[in-house]
């Protein structure tokens, strides 16, 4: 199927300082890509959809500048935490849909960034 | 407000056994829905998925049910296998297209007993 490769993997952060995760679509373009978050024994809750080209549309409640995305060409899009805090201490998805030969297109995820802010 | 909900946080099941996790819906404009399967520290990786103009849908050991009317669906795995044990995410979206956004359930830990 098709890959979505997410990096890192797992970051440790000082409270204040900004953290970037890259999330790339390896055998496919996206012109779109979701970015989910997941706190502990919670669901995944969609933060924003990223758009090539164009701004990132954001859910209720999920603060723009705090969390910057940017989707600068069909295989690439980042997700800036700035100013962490420990409260921003989260699992990170980032989905990208795409359609396998054979079958109706789906969301495909990386394998998602752990942050931890002290 | 969660608009897809698993009610039972974990599941126990014997191995060669059936598996069934439920999934309830809030949102009547659902019009297609997924089970996701998801290990520690990784994404989900997409299962099954049934259209609401279905009642069924099977792929191998894997089968979804889903009744409409009261807004509920199951995903059936038979017989059961170590391999499957991980945490079971149902989503539901509106339209069946992949860039249409999912609204997930809080997840099913299914574990499966040799």
């Amino acid at each position: 199927g098709a890959v979505v490769s997410q990096h890192p993997s797992w970051v440790i952060c000082k409270s204040g300082t900004s953290v970037k995760i890259e999330c790339r679509s390896l055998d496919f373009q996206a012109t779109t890509m979701f970015w989910y978050r997941q706190f502990p024994k919670q669901s995944l809750m969609l933060m924003a959809t990223s758009n090539e080209g164009s701004k990132a549309t954001y859910e209720q409640g999920v603060e723009k500048d705090k969390f910057l995305i940017n989707h600068a060409s069909l295989t690439l899009s980042t997700l800036t935490v700035t100013s962490a805090h420990p409260e921003d201490s989260s699992f990170y998805i980032c989905s990208a849909p795409a359609r396998e030969v054979g079958a109706n297109e789906k969301l495909f995820f990386g394998s998602g960034t752990q942050l931890s802010v002290l | 407000d969660q608009q897809v909900k698993q009610n039972s946080p974990s599941l126990s099941v014997q191995e060669g056994r059936i598996s069934i996790l439920n999934c309830d819906y809030t949102n009547s404009m659902f019009d297609y829905f997924l089970w996701y399967k998801k290990y520690p520290a990784e994404g989900p990786t997409f299962l099954i998925s049934i259209s609401s103009i279905k009642d069924k849908n099977e792929d191998g050991r894997f089968t979804v049910f889903l009744n409409k009317s009261a807004k509920h669906l199951s995903l059936h795995i038979v017989p059961s296998q170590p391999g499957d044990s991980a945490v079971y995410f149902c989503a539901a979206s509106r339209f069946n297209f992949g860039n249409e956004k999912l609204t997930f359930g809080t997840g099913t830990r299914l574990t499966i007993i040799p």
